[in-house]
């Protein structure tokens, strides 16, 4: 099974902050790779898939990047709206798997 | 617009069984490979099983392999996940997901709002 890790687990930053989550894969996916935020209480919403490419509606301040085995989710600027949880998921193989999660407080 | 609204969570005592639903619309549900995904209290999300468009192929995540089995109804645009022999370990919010990308690798493109499954001693 692939497994990834994302680091921090948790973070806090103000509004305007730049902000970058990892998410670091055990085995090469190419770009096989989606970002979700999840805000306390909702379902997950998908961000971007194809390590880069946004959803439609996704704020532009959102971006993602990276191949292989490292990724990266960047805020450009923090709002308060961005307070949830991320979770990356690879689906170069299955099982599909998540990482663990990363907290952003504001 | 997607609509994913799942139902049938609830209470169940350890090793019996429950059959979650998940009604789609919005979407051409037939055409979609499905997925259902949970998250456990204090845990992160875990992909649990997928459905092909056509029925013909399933994949299960280990722990749940030979205890659960997902279904659908394409004529009724329904997905099904009957869980059997229910561990304290299967206790979670049950996501119903419809797949994006390319079937059996696919990324999770739209989520219902969940069901709660409590699993109990």
């Amino acid at each position: 099974d692939i497994r990834l890790t994302q680091s921090p687990a948790s973070l806090s930053a103000s509004v305007g902050d730049r902000v970058t989550i990892t998410c670091r894969a055990s085995q090469g996916i190419i770009k096989s790779l989606a970002w979700y935020q999840q805000r306390p209480g909702r379902a997950p919403k998908l961000l971007l898939s194809g390590a880069s490419k946004l959803e439609s509606g996704v704020p532009s301040t959102f971006s993602g990047g990276g191949s292989g085995t490292d990724f990266t989710l960047t805020i450009s600027s923090l709002q308060p709206d961005d307070s949830a949880t991320y979770f990356c998921q690879q689906y170069y193989g299955v099982p599909l798997t998540l990482g663990g999660g990363t907290r952003v407080e504001i | 617009q997607v609509s994913l609204v799942e139902s049938g969570g609830g209470v169940v005592q350890s090793g019996m069984s429950l059959t979650l639903s998940c009604t789609a619309s919005g979407f051409g549900f037939s055409y979609s490979g499905m997925h259902w995904v949970r998250h456990a209290p204090g845990k992160g999300l875990e992909w649990v099983a997928e459905i092909s468009f056509d029925e013909n192929k399933k994949f299960y995540m280990d722990s749940v392999k030979g205890r659960f089995i997902v279904s659908r109804d394409n004529s009724g645009n329904t997905l099904y996940l009957q869980m059997n022999s229910l561990r304290l370990g299967d206790t979670g919010i049950y996501y119903c997901v419809k797949g994006g990308g390319y079937y059996p690798r696919q990324y999770f493109e739209s989520w219902g709002q969940g069901t709660l499954v409590t699993v109990s001693s």
